[in-house]
């Protein structure tokens, strides 16, 4: 059964400093992975979507990385800002129905 | 108006009342998705329509109820809730159901934020 980890759960950075934010699964054979980004009080945004035969998509300030083999994707955002402040989320499409299954979610923080 | 539209944002009922949860697409989307979101938890998928037909119902309780009249409506009918329910109910649409391809990616709403006392 594929199970989807983020760590840390919650992070708090200095503007301007350049971080990583992880998820890990279970189960290797995935069709893609995708990142979200969700405000509070809001709903999810797409941000990345990574198929599972590619290494990294970038977006901006933005670029995700995925490593089937390690079961393991990063979520890069370079010179932060407060305005990333939000929770980022992770869902990896897998299985015989092509289910999305989530993560709980990195609760970042940026302070001015 | 455009993207995915819920209503109400807020909602507050008790254990006996009976509501609805409203969620309209503007984006000609074919398939669309009801998901749970409690705290520090990952999202729960709780039903799927695709051209209007239900999909999929993931062993959602009876008090929760779908509907979903055409592909640009559906509705979450709510009743004899429990309060271990509160929580924010996110719809969701995509172009298509069933497979991997970009076509695939969700759009969502803001969510409706439910309450049961």
């Amino acid at each position: 059964k594929q199970e989807v980890t983020q760590i840390p759960a919650a992070l708090s950075v200095p503007e301007g400093e350049n971080l990583v934010l992880n998820c890990s699964f279970t189960d290797s054979a995935i069709y893609n992975l995708q990142w979200f980004r969700q405000d509070p009080g809001k709903g999810l945004t797409s941000l990345l979507l990574i198929q599972s035969s590619q290494r990294e998509q970038t977006s901006g300030r933005l670029n995700a990385s995925l490593d089937k083999s390690s079961g393991r994707s990063t979520l890069y955002i370079a010179a932060s800002q407060p305005g990333d402040s939000a929770t980022y989320l992770c869902a990896v499409r897998s299985g015989s129905n092509y289910q999305l299954i989530w993560g709980a979610g990195t609760k970042l923080i940026i302070k001015p | 108006e455009t993207g995915v539209t819920q209503t109400p944002r807020h909602l507050v009922m008790g254990m006996t009342n009976k509501k609805s949860l409203k969620c309209e697409q503007h984006l000609g989307h074919n398939a669309m998705y009801w998901y749970k979101q409690s705290a520090k938890k990952p999202l729960e998928l709780m039903f799927v329509y695709n051209f209007k037909e239900q999909t999929e119902n993931n062993s959602v309780p009876s008090r929760f109820s779908p509907e979903c009249p055409n592909s640009s409506h559906l509705f979450l009918h709510l009743h004899t809730l429990q309060p271990e329910d509160s929580a924010l109910y996110l719809c969701a649409s995509s172009q298509d159901y069933g497979g991997s391809s970009g076509a695939n990616v969700l759009t969502f709403g803001a969510g409706s934020r439910l309450t049961v006392l």
